[in-house]
């Protein structure tokens, strides 16, 4: 079955660029049948859709982060990788990655998240 | 943009009980709606999609219910490995901008 894992620097320097790769196995992401998202969740806190991206190249990118996010794929490494720049202590996290789906019947609606990697913790700090 | 808010926040149950969890739409968002179980230290799991359709290897004690803007996610007997956080999720047309519920923590009693 498919799986999903993140992979990334687990510290970060503030005002610098985060960079994670999620690889994944079982499945291709330019099978056009899913969307790749990543999603972050604070110490102690709940969970933050960060964005998406298609294997056409289509990407969309959570308003509150628009300026600073940036998620691409690498078709030949099978890998969605996620850049986030200028970090602060704000951004100190777990990231998950995880493949999105839609509703059996072709509607085209992918909504929801049915296969997510481990996650990985990034901490933000000089 | 549409806010989804899960109640209670915290709800204390012990084994055996049902367990109701409920979430509500600011607007209707008909049945594209997704319930996740987070335990500590793991990735949260799909539960339920389209409101009611249970994902894959989900037991049958977990069902979801609703439509519109007021949904249900029902635990009928609880079992000691159901104790976790659990969000609801839904994704607007467009824009498409992925919201999550704030989480309701299921603690035993």
């Amino acid at each position: 079955q498919v799986q999903l894992q993140e992979s990334g620097p687990g510290l970060v320097k503030p005002s610098q660029t985060l960079s994670l790769t999620c690889t994944v196995s079982g499945g291709s992401i330019s099978s056009g049948d899913y969307y790749w998202s990543w999603i972050r969740q604070p110490p102690g806190k709940g969970l933050e859709w960060m964005g998406y991206m298609y294997y056409s190249g289509t990407t969309y990118y959570n308003p509150s982060l628009k300026s600073r996010v940036i998620i691409s794929g690498d078709t030949s490494k099978n890998q969605v990788s996620l850049k986030l720049t200028s970090v602060t202590a704000a951004d100190t996290a777990v990231y998950y990655c995880a493949r999105v789906s839609c509703p059996p019947g072709g509607t085209g609606y992918f909504y929801y998240m049915d296969v997510w990697g481990q996650g990985t913790t990034v901490t933000v700090s000089s | 943009e549409i806010v989804l808010t899960q109640s209670p926040a915290t709800l204390s149950l012990s084994p055996g009980e049902r367990a109701t969890l409920s979430c509500r739409a600011s607007q209707s968002i008909s049945n594209y709606l997704a319930w996740y179980q987070q335990k500590p230290g793991q990735a949260p799991r799909l539960l339920i999609y389209d409101a009611s359709n249970r994902a894959t290897d989900i037991p049958a004690r977990f069902s979801g219910s609703g439509s519109g803007t007021d949904f249900t996610l029902t635990i009928s007997s609880l079992e000691p490995g159901d104790f976790a956080v659990y969000y609801c999720q839904h994704r607007s047309d467009w824009p498409p901008v992925y919201t999550f519920g704030q989480g309701t923590k299921l603690e035993i009693k």
